[in-house]
């Protein structure tokens, strides 16, 4: 039973580019997370998604930043024109219906050069 | 203010010392309580929930005040292997549950 799977696990872009990082749930889970994590700092809520559904994206920046979680395959943060400051390392987890426990994937880490 | 909020620490204890963690929270709504631990550039695994008659697993117990808002975990016997982050993490149910983590305290236990 795989766990919640990121990829990719590092990522380097230089200012302006695109990061796309993608998360696939743990089977069976139908709700996903997203947090960011700076350096030497605690882990941000950015949003919470269920299958084709945004939940709740008040952690999310309000420019630049959009994530989805379609009907078919993984759920995607969007990044784009990355500034330096874009640079964490990035959580997906996976949570199943109801109540229930949340499982980390190991992160993306990005670095904006 | 923060949702949720820790001593950021660091904890800088001995083996077999006893530490406590508080954390605090400011959403009474608040339904479910959990404390993760995450290793240094790893990610954060659930540790325990917490409940309101206070729950022990092993070494580890955790207390919950729901009238004053407060989270606390306690570990006994600290041993070399507990050196991490804990995270205080609460529940909010609004349209689903959304999950808060408070920004941590760090623990270094020492030979």
């Amino acid at each position: 039973n795989a766990g919640v799977m990121q990829n990719p696990r590092h990522l380097v872009r230089r200012r302006g580019q695109e990061a796309r990082l993608r998360c696939s749930p743990m089977k069976g889970h139908s709700h996903v997370y997203w947090y960011r994590q700076l350096p030497e700092e605690g882990l941000k809520f950015m949003v919470y998604l269920q299958k084709e559904n945004i939940i709740d994206e008040s952690g999310m920046p309000k420019e630049r930043f959009s994530a989805e979680f379609p009907k078919e395959g993984p759920s995607i943060l969007r990044i784009q024109q990355v500034v330096r400051g874009d640079s964490a390392a990035y959580f997906c987890a996976s949570q199943p219906p109801g109540d229930g426990e949340l499982f980390f994937g190991e992160g993306s880490r990005l670095t904006v050069l | 203010r923060k949702e949720v909020e820790q001593d950021p620490g660091p904890f800088n204890v001995p083996e077999g010392a006893t530490v406590a963690f508080n954390c605090t929270y400011s959403n009474s709504a608040s339904q479910s309580f959990f404390w993760y631990r995450q290793d240094c550039r790893k990610e954060p695994k659930l540790l325990m929930s917490v409940y309101s008659s206070g729950n022990e697993d092993g070494r580890f117990t955790a207390q919950l005040n729901r009238a004053s808002q407060y989270i606390s975990l306690l570990i006994r016997d600290s041993k070399l292997s507990d050196s991490a982050t804990y995270l205080c993490v609460v529940k909010l149910q609004g349209g689903g549950f959304k999950t808060i983590f408070g920004a941590g305290t760090r623990l270094f236990v020492k030979a």
